[in-house]
């Protein structure tokens, strides 16, 4: 079946840093989405991307669909503490409408 | 505007033990989706509805669950007999065909089973 392979699986970074990570997958998508979860609470969708080569910003955060459907990135700008999460990239599978796959999340940890 | 309801927030449950973990989704949604996460696995989608029909049971792990959506306003996913590896969070999420394919979730049940 479809697969997200989302990287990197987890980062320590300074306050102030960029951060940048990744989805790829052997099919393509129609759409990408990248949410992010605060312990203890549900996901929260951040970007929605459409359609191939569409570049998207939310604040300081930017997305990118790759051109192939194939992959999709998210950078941070200059993180601050409350950017610390876990961040998941979701891929909308075309033959399969509704049905939206899930990477294995990339938990950010911003040292102050 | 509410986001998507679910109760209980957290349940703690004898094995063996019926849960029944309940959702309202957004209004006006017409997908429903079960989503369950665990350490080990992630976001695992368990069933998902299109107007109040099961559409896709596919990641349901086995017979002791079942889902239902009575009404556009209401589903319910249920594990009988519970047992100890059944606990996680449990995520109910909605969703709008047409308005792009995102979809909404709701802040969890958190079950453990002893």
């Amino acid at each position: 079946g479809q697969q997200l392979n989302q990287s990197p699986q987890s980062m320590f970074i300074q306050e102030g840093e960029d951060v940048s990570m990744n989805c790829t997958s052997s099919s393509i998508f129609n759409t990408w989405l990248w949410y992010k979860q605060d312990p203890g609470e549900g996901p929260v969708l951040l970007i929605a991307l459409y359609k191939a080569g569409e570049l998207t910003s939310n604040g300081r955060l930017t997305a990118q669909f790759g051109i192939t459907r194939k992959d999709s990135f998210l950078n941070i700008s200059a993180s601050i503490p409350s950017d610390v999460g876990i961040y998941f990239c979701a891929g909308h599978v075309p033959s399969n409408t509704g049905k939206l796959i899930f990477g294995q999340g990339t938990t950010l940890q911003v040292k102050p | 505007d509410a986001g998507v309801i679910q109760s209980p927030r957290h349940e703690v449950t004898e094995m063996g033990q019926e849960v029944t973990l309940r959702c309202k989704p957004i209004s006006g949604h017409d997908y429903l989706f079960w989503y369950r996460q665990t350490m080990m696995r992630g976001l695992e989608l368990l069933i998902y509805f299109n107007n109040n029909v099961p559409i896709d049971d596919s990641g349901m792990p086995e017979d002791r669950f079942s889902a239902k959506m009575p009404n556009a306003s209401f589903s319910t996913l249920k594990i009988q007999p519970s047992e100890p590896r059944d606990s996680a969070v449990y995520f109910c999420a909605s969703g709008l065909a047409g308005a792009g394919n995102t979809i909404y979730f709701g802040e969890g049940s958190w079950l453990t089973v002893v």
